[in-house]
């Protein structure tokens, strides 16, 4: 299987500020990878597919990048409906695999 | 707008058989091009997927599950359904029905998990 590694595992900050989380692949699978916000007791939500391309009705402050094995999640001002895990996944092999979660905490 | 809702018994014995189904509301589960999956989230090992189904009914499946998931689908019904074997207290966890555009591994650039039902926390104990 293709392992998932996201990093920081947790991190703390402050409403309007600017956060990147790191996802990295085990080996290279292009830019099949998408990353999800999910809150406790609700759906995730999917926000990046194909490294960078934002989901329909995703607000553009969310932005992914990278490609191969490693891949970034800027959200470049936080509001605190922002605060909840996110997950990395790769579609690349034939079993699917996620990251082990980075959560977003309010400072 | 779609919606998965789930449906399910969230206490489950161990070595009993535990059983959830999917129900799909807003749109179609009759016809491609989607895919409709099984996800879990278990403390210790965060999200996995163990398996997705077709509408035709041909199944895929996560290999450290195979053994003992199986995945169904009612299309008259707009339902699929997770069966999996063998409960062990370790399979306590949080299950989750999605869409997505697959087959794993050959489903394109656009390939991912855009819904999701809301969940369900199945308690193995006895």
């Amino acid at each position: 299987d293709i392992y998932m590694t996201q990093s920081p595992s947790s991190l703390s900050a402050s409403v309007g500020d600017r956060v990147t989380i790191t996802c990295r692949a085990s080996e290279s699978i292009g830019d099949r990878l998408n990353w999800y916000l999910h809150k406790s007791g609700t759906a995730p939500k999917l926000l990046i597919y194909a490294a960078s391309r934002l989901q329909s009705g995703v607000p553009s402050r969310f932005s992914g990048g990278g490609s191969v094995t490693e891949f970034t999640l800027t959200i470049s001002s936080l509001q605190p409906e922002d605060f909840a895990t996110y997950y990395c996944q790769q579609s690349y092999s034939e079993v699917y695999t996620f990251g082990q979660g980075t959560k977003l905490e309010i400072k | 707008q779609l919606l998965l809702q789930q449906s399910g018994p969230r206490l489950v014995k161990p070595s009993e058989t535990l059983s959830l189904t999917c129900t799909v509301s807003g749109g179609s589960i009759g016809a491609g091009p989607y895919y409709w999956g099984w996800i879990r989230q278990s403390p210790g090992k965060g999200l996995e997927w163990l398996g997705s189904i077709y509408y035709n009914g041909k199944t895929y499946y996560n290999p450290s599950f195979k053994s003992r998931v199986l995945i169904s689908v009612d299309t008259s019904n707009t339902q699929f359904s997770l069966t999996l074997r063998s409960e062990i207290a370790a399979d306590t966890a949080v299950f989750f029905c999605a869409r997505h555009w697959g087959p794993p591994g050959r489903g394109g650039t656009s390939d991912s998990f855009d819904f999701w039902g809301q969940g369900t926390t199945v308690t193995v104990s006895s």
